[in-house]
């Protein structure tokens, strides 16, 4: 399995937009990139997935270069609310149980 | 739809103890998962059911057991619990399906043992 790489913690305010990167060098051909925010004292949430190019939802971007060995989720003007811990995973589709969530970064938005 | 629900929220065990966190989703989900963290901590796998009637280990299985009793509930036992299993036990579920990954998190168990 891919291992990935973030940031431990990153910092911004209220309004900003934020691009957290997730560096995954030895990424498999049929891997997809997942990504997670978790809140205090909750589960986690899926948040976005992708295999190439740009993936756009209501929530967040996920931009993945050609080479798809890095992946950058982009949060568009973020609020208080925004803060939380935020995990990048890289598996293949269908691996059940085989996803490592790593430590992620914690995104803490200051107003 | 309640989603992914686990009892009890929150519970204090001495060592030697034992314990059984329940999990229960109705989304007809076929995989199911539990996940330990620690604080400052990444998720890990303690266990995974693929399917009813399945159970595989994950990264830390050790002092843990699963029993997938149908497809609607997994549940996790600690025969005698250890201060090291102190820690925020979460319940996940997915279609189980290509293309249908997305993992749904219960609120989690936050878990003492003394």
């Amino acid at each position: 399995l891919a291992k990935t790489t973030q940031p431990i913690s990153m910092d911004s305010y209220e309004g900003q937009e934020v691009n957290i990167t997730c560096s995954h060098n030895n990424i498999a051909t049929n891997d997809y990139i997942t990504w997670y925010q978790q809140f205090p004292s909750q589960g986690p949430r899926f948040i976005i997935q992708g295999y190439k190019t740009k993936v756009t939802n209501e929530v967040a971007s996920l931009f993945i270069p050609a080479d798809r060995k890095s992946s950058t989720l982009s949060l568009p003007r973020v609020s208080l609310s925004d803060t939380a811990v935020y995990y990048c995973l890289v598996g293949p589709r269908g691996s059940q149980g085989n996803l490592i969530f790593g430590k992620g970064t914690k995104l803490s938005v200051k107003p | 739809n309640a989603g992914v629900t686990q009892t009890p929220k929150f519970q204090v065990l001495k060592t030697g103890q034992s314990m059984t966190l329940q999990c229960a989703q109705d989304m007809n989900h076929n995989s199911m998962y539990w996940y330990r963290q620690d604080p400052g901590m990444g998720l890990r796998l303690i266990y995974y059911s693929a399917s009813e009637g399945t159970t595989d280990k994950g990264e830390v299985p050790n002092g843990y057991n699963v029993s997938r009793l149908n497809k609607r509930e997994f549940s996790l036992r600690l025969e005698s619990a250890a201060p090291s299993q102190t820690s925020v036990y979460f319940c996940a579920s997915t279609r189980g399906q290509a293309g249908e990954e997305t993992q749904y998190f219960g609120p989690g168990t936050r878990l003492l043992v003394l």
